[in-house]
């Protein structure tokens, strides 16, 4: 089994709809959870990170976490183009070392 | 705030050469990350530093890729001889040394390797 897992889309949505993107994880000890943004040919691009149990809002981004269950979400209210593009979570499974487990990411678009 | 530097960006050679990458993480992070991107693939850690001492290298193909940070700031990552499976992307990162959750990474542009 992955550590982290996502599906890898593509995910497509209209314009300002709200996208949800999914990620499992299976070390149940696991701490600390972000979400990248990466463009095509580009770096990954921090959006949001959340450590307890519940929803982060950040403008657009609500991020959801459910430890009992595994699971972290990624929710991006009213859709926009230029939210088109890989999303990558990414899990702190070691507490210890701080390294970053990623998923493979999921691929979104969104449709004008 | 100047981001993460790394160069250079695009790096073509052939299968049995060396390669080296630089990184210069953001000012003041005392913890840098060296990453594999494989297209289509998450990142992969390859070897990770605090300050100037290694803390994880468990997935260095060490036969074949080095890395250095000496005096816990710039650091160098070298490939010889270089594999055609080595083609990727390698991200650099940096982060803050632990105090409460200064565990968020922040990328560089990265560089990308084509080995033929």
């Amino acid at each position: 089994q992955k550590e982290v897992e996502q599906n890898s889309g593509p995910l497509s949505v209209p314009e300002g709809a709200i996208a949800s993107l999914n990620c499992t994880y299976s070390d149940r000890g696991s701490q600390s959870f972000f979400w990248y943004r990466q463009y095509s040919g580009k770096s990954p691009e921090l959006i949001m990170s959340i450590y307890s149990n519940g929803d982060k809002e950040d403008g657009r981004f609500t991020a959801q976490l459910n430890k009992a269950s595994q699971y972290v979400s990624l929710l991006i209210r009213d859709s926009q183009p230029s939210d088109s593009a890989t999303y990558l979570c990414a899990v702190i499974v070691d507490f210890g070392n701080e390294k970053l487990t990623f998923g493979t990411g999921t691929r979104l678009t969104i449709i004008p | 705030e100047a981001g993460v530097a790394q160069s250079p960006r695009y790096k073509i050679i052939e299968k049995r050469q060396s390669v080296a990458f630089w990184c210069n993480p953001i000012s003041g992070h005392a913890t840098l990350y060296w990453y594999q991107q494989i297209l289509g693939q998450g990142p992969k850690l390859l070897i990770q530093f605090q300050n100037n001492g290694v803390v994880d290298d468990s997935q260095l193909p060490k036969d074949r890729f080095s890395a250095e940070r000496l005096k816990g700031v710039d650091s160098t990552l070298k490939i010889q001889p270089a594999k055609l499976e080595d083609s990727a992307v390698y991200l650099c990162a940096s982060s803050l040394e632990g105090t409460g959750f200064s565990y968020e990474q922040y990328f560089g542009p990265g560089t990308r390797l084509t080995v033929t």
